[in-house]
């Protein structure tokens, strides 16, 4: 049971546009910046948003990021069918001192 | 340009100890706000953070697995160790070492190791 949580599973057709939320609590979403990692089939997470809303450098701008309250939410415009991997949000939860993960969500790109 | 990179026994029995390096470049775990941490995966499930040490050695545990992980770091070598005490196999996962700076994320990750654990 993971302390963020996410829907397991989303998916929509190419070039259109998709959510994920990841909901928590004031000890961690609510107080602390959310990430959201990529992994595609068989390889190491990716960093894809950090600080709620930021794009490293080389993530397109089809993704973004935002967060209000004790949920953030990720999302993905123009979909591609090489975007279809599993998605984790993470934040610090500060009342557990620990790093903590979403479940993941799964997106199919159809 | 930041990498890490993962070692350690692919198998190891129920009740042994894990011992996984991660060696990396690019960056110094001296510098200021630099960190490294350990997150596990079991197969097909998701993402398990397990420890950070940072640049000034602050150390930090999963709660739930703090009485059995150790932390340290060998600034000279550029590697950190995590051990794992009394391993079992639900302890079966891919690890990862990712690079940590000053805020909330992980912004770069090994490949990841497999580990089995199987008498």
């Amino acid at each position: 049971q993971s302390v963020l949580t996410q829907p397991p599973s989303v998916s929509a057709a190419p070039g259109q546009k998709v959510t994920i939320s990841c909901s928590g609590s004031s000890s961690n979403i609510g107080n602390n910046y959310v990430s959201w990692y990529q992994q595609l089939p068989g390889t190491a997470p990716k960093l894809l948003i950090y600080d709620n809303n930021k794009r490293p450098s080389g993530i397109p701008d089809r993704f973004s990021g935002s967060k209000s309250g004790t949920s953030a939410t990720l999302g993905i415009t123009g979909l591609q069918t090489g975007d279809e991997a599993d998605y984790y949000c993470g934040t610090w939860d500060s009342s557990l001192s620990a790093e903590v993960f979403g479940g993941g969500t799964k997106l199919t790109v159809l | 340009q930041i990498t890490l990179k993962e070692s350690g026994p692919t198998l190891v029995k129920p009740t042994q100890t894990l011992t996984l390096t991660c060696t990396f470049s690019g960056f110094s775990l001296s510098t200021s706000g630099v960190g490294v941490g350990w997150i596990r995966q079991p197969p097909g499930k998701a993402l398990e953070w397990l420890a950070l040490i940072y640049w000034n050695d602050d150390k930090r545990y999963s709660p739930s697995l703090k009485s059995r992980l150790t932390i340290t770091k060998d600034t000279s070598k550029n590697q950190v160790v995590l051990t794992m005490t009394n391993m079992d196999p639900v302890d079966t996962a891919t690890y990862y070492c990712a690079h940590r700076q000053a805020s909330y994320y992980f912004d770069y990750w090994g490949q990841g190791t497999l580990v089995t654990v199987s008498s």
